[in-house]
């Protein structure tokens, strides 16, 4: 069974803090992994797609990287807009797509 | 707005009722993904149609059942409902099967059993 792991469950940053959220993965086969922000009561919002090891993006502050067992997603210098859930999932070659239970970020002024 | 629109917003109902939860998908999209969202559980897979076919399915119970019409609106349908069946219910939709750009969600529709 498909398995996603985050790390840390929560993380409290002062405003520029950068920091590095975790995600862990077991998959059969790797279609892709995703990035999403969710707020309270919300959607989630999608962030991004990695496809394969060494693959990296960016917008923003945020940076994904993956490798073949996990991805890490880089909040460079934070403000206070960027608190939120971040999920972290991975899609199958069978199209499901499976969620890990996220990291809560609260950045403090 | 992110395009895929959800009704109702909310929702109330005894134990043992039925609901139907609907999904307009963003305009475009072919598949609609069904999602659970508990506070103990995370985002549950449910399942997916593609172009009005079922294409994959994820951990849904017997109870639940789901259809993609021709004008590709979803519902979802939940039957005999428990109190363990509160969470929130999340429709997605993408541009393709595989649903590689990213899957857009809608803003959820809440579903209280009492």
């Amino acid at each position: 069974e498909d398995q996603v792991t985050q790390s840390p469950e929560a993380l409290r940053l002062q405003e520029g803090e950068s920091s590095s959220l975790n995600c862990s993965y077991t998959v059969s086969g790797l279609r892709g992994l995703f990035w999403y922000r969710q707020d309270p009561g919300k959607g989630p919002e999608f962030l991004f797609t990695l496809y394969s090891a060494g693959e990296e993006k960016e917008k923003e502050r945020l940076k994904a990287t993956l490798t073949k067992k996990e991805s890490f997603l880089h909040i460079t210098a934070p403000k206070p807009e960027d608190s939120a859930t971040y999920l972290c999932a991975v899609q199958a070659y069978d199209y499901k797509l499976s969620f890990g239970a996220g990291t809560t970020v609260t950045v403090r002024a | 707005d992110s395009g895929v629109t959800q009704t109702p917003k909310h929702l109330i109902t005894a134990t043992g009722q039925r609901v139907t939860l609907r999904c307009s998908p963003r305009s475009g999209d072919l598949s609609v993904y069904w999602y659970q969202q508990s506070l103990d559980q995370g985002l549950q897979f449910l399942i997916q149609y593609y172009n009005g076919e079922e294409r994959a399915k994820g951990n849904i119970l017997e109870r639940f059942s789901a259809q993609q019409f021709p004008d590709l609106h979803s519902e979802l349908n939940l039957s005999s409902l428990e109190l363990g069946d509160s969470a929130l219910y999340f429709c997605a939709s993408s541009g393709e099967a595989a649903g590689g750009g990213g899957y857009t969600f809608g803003s959820g529709t809440r579903l209280t059993v009492v």
